[in-house]
């Protein structure tokens, strides 16, 4: 089945812990985003990628890093100096730049508490 | 700045009722597309609709239909017969550009379907 894989479900970090969601896809895709959801609000753009070995900031970006090693898989590390990470956090990936067919397809998710 | 606006933050319908949700958009682009997405209890996001700034056509899918104005710069949603099924929060985004991948999101509304 092609799809986009999230793991964990669940995470729970101590303040001052770096930790890393991982973002799975077997659709091809080219482009890869993280997205960052609290309660109540839309969906905001972390990072995105659009092709291997490289990647954007999107609109809140600071206290998160990524890299796009390979083209199925697209970590996002939260760090120590992300203030308030505690949010549902999603993965999409889309076919390619330019194209037309440009809707996102978004993972499960991984809901981030910091205890 | 592109920016999408969904003004009803909650909408409470009966079942079997017809409901429509709001999304009006802004942009200085001539080329951009707009989408809908639902996002269930279970937190994933699923893509309904996409429609490019050329294509002015109205749709219908199944129950689903979508009014598209670009004079208003309004892209609604009308659920015919809601059922409880449809009980979810409604997302409507934009991405701007013929290379547009990065999307802006309405803040959601959330529908609920009474039995």
């Amino acid at each position: 089945d092609g799809g986009i894989t999230q793991s964990p479900k669940y995470l729970f970090r101590k303040e001052g812990q770096n930790v890393t969601l991982s973002c799975e896809q077997n659709l091809n895709h080219d482009a890869m985003y993280w997205y960052r959801q609290d309660p109540g609000q839309g969906l905001r753009l972390i990072y995105y990628s659009q092709i291997v070995n490289d990647f954007q900031k999107g609109d809140i970006a600071e206290g998160y890093s990524v890299s796009r090693e390979k083209k199925e898989s697209f970590p996002l590390t939260v760090t120590s100096a992300q203030k308030n990470p505690t949010a549902f956090y999603l993965c999409a990936s889309s076919i390619a730049p330019g194209s037309s067919y440009n809707e996102q397809f978004f993972g499960p998710g991984t809901r981030l508490t910091v205890l | 700045a592109q920016k999408v606006t969904q003004a009803q933050t909650e909408i409470s319908v009966v079942e079997k009722e017809d409901v429509t949700l709001d999304c009006v958009y802004e942009t200085r682009d001539t080329t951009y597309y707009l989408f809908w997405y639902k996002q269930p209890p279970s937190g994933e996001l699923v893509f309904l609709i996409r429609r490019n700034s050329f294509d002015e056509q109205n749709e219908i899918s199944g129950r689903y239909s979508w009014n598209f104005q670009k004079s208003t710069s309004s892209f609604n949603f009308t659920i015919t017969a809601s059922q409880v099924v449809d009980s979810a929060v409604y997302f409507c985004a934009l991405s701007e550009g013929s290379y547009g991948n990065k999307l802006v999101f309405g803040a959601g509304t959330i529908l609920r379907v009474k039995s």
